[in-house]
Order: C-alpha cells, then structure tokens, then sequence
C-alpha cells in the first residue's frame, strides 16, 4: 500500500494564479484533511472531509478551496495564490473508527 | 486561540537519558490525545496515543502520561536514541470529533 500520497511534491507560483494539489489514499479512509505547516505555528487544519461529496472548513479556509468527488481523493485548490499561502501543506486520512491520522510527505509551495 | 500548547520549542538530551516532552491543553472536553514525530521533509508519523480514561501508555521506549485535572500530557522517550532527532507534535481531539488539534511542536536532538 502506497498509504497517503500527494502532488506535487514542490511548486512555484506566482502571485494571483493558480493551482490545484492533489492527495490520494489507499486505505479506504472515510476521513481526509488538508493542513499547512508554517515556521513555529505548528500543523492548522484548513478543510477536511468526512466522505465523498462532502467537505467541511478547518481553522483557516480561506483562499482555499477543496472537493472530493471520490473517496479515495482530496483536492485543495488555490484560486488565486497570495505569498502569505507560501507554505508546506499536508495531506491527511483516518478511519471512521480510529483516532489516528495517516499523514502525506507533503506539498511545498512558494507563492512569489 | 490556541488549545494545545507545547511550551518549549526546542530540547537537547543525550543519547541514553531519558528525554520529556511536555503538552498542556485548555479544552477539558478533549477526549483523545496523540504524539506525532516529524522528520524534515517528511509528513508527521503517529507515535503514541492516549485516551482520557487512562493515565498511562506505553509502547517500548515511549510512554505517553496523561493528567487531566492539570489539563498536561508528557511524552518520555527511554532510553533516548539519535534517531529519536525530531520534531514531536502533541494533537488532541473531542469525543467523537473530526479534527486533531496540534501544538506547535518541540524539536528534540539527541546527541551521542
């Protein structure tokens, strides 16, 4: 099983494009997440999904957004990039019975 | 606001002691609590666990404590190996919650 993969693994973006990442799960998952990392802020949930067709906003939506037309696949898209979206993004799944989230190598962005 | 706090963004233990990560949270309605480790470059990994039922959990060299009237997990890592280099995340989550909340994170280098 190839668990929680992601792409790109790097990108570069200038101001005001755009761009979408793409995350996939092996496991059958009910649940995903996407989460940016920056210097000393640790992991924030941005939107995660507790099934196919459904999302929902985490703690810092906005500039984002995100589908999951199947269950296995997670989409977070960028409309129109900003530098303050420069950053490592991860993706994330777990079962509907656990607790544990299953992460992704991530995703990094820089937004010139 | 954040919930989760990991207060010491950095610690240096040597090989073969005893290495204590500390985790205070503010939410009493936490039900769930979770280690992460995270290499560079790399997504987090789940470590250890704990449910608010307990007090204790271990898995080999890791053990994870829980005190809920002080609102404070710990992790302890013994005896402390070089691999053990590494960014630790301390997340928690509500009963039957969707999300994981995580701390900023305590690197920790273990010198030989």
């Amino acid at each position: 099983n190839a668990g929680v993969t992601q792409t790109p693994k790097f990108r570069v973006l200038k101001t005001g494009q755009s761009m979408t990442l793409l995350c996939a799960q092996d496991m059958n998952h009910e649940y995903m997440y996407w989460y940016r990392q920056d210097p000393g802020m640790g992991l924030r949930l941005i939107h995660y999904s507790v099934g196919e067709g459904t999302t929902a906003k985490g703690e810092v939506p906005d500039g984002y957004n995100v589908s999951r037309l199947k269950k296995q696949n997670f989409l977070l898209g960028l409309e129109s990039a900003a530098p303050s979206q420069t950053s490592v993004y991860f993706c994330a799944s777990r079962g509907a019975n656990y607790n544990e989230q299953f992460f992704g190598p991530g995703t990094r962005l820089t937004v010139l | 606001d954040q919930q989760v706090k990991q207060n010491s963004p950095s610690l240096s233990v040597q090989e073969g002691r005893i290495s204590i990560l500390n985790c205070d949270y503010t939410n009493s309605m936490f039900d769930y609590f979770l280690w992460y480790k995270k290499y560079p470059a790399e997504g987090p990994t789940f470590l250890i666990s704990i449910s608010s039922i307990k007090d204790k959990n271990e898995d080999g060299r890791f053990t994870v404590f829980l005190n809920k009237s002080a609102k404070h997990l710990s992790l302890h890592i013994v005896p402390s190996q070089p691999g053990d280099s590494a960014v630790y995340f301390c997340a928690a989550s509500l009963l039957n919650g969707y999300a994981l909340n995580f701390g900023k994170g305590t690197s920790l280098l273990v010198t030989p």
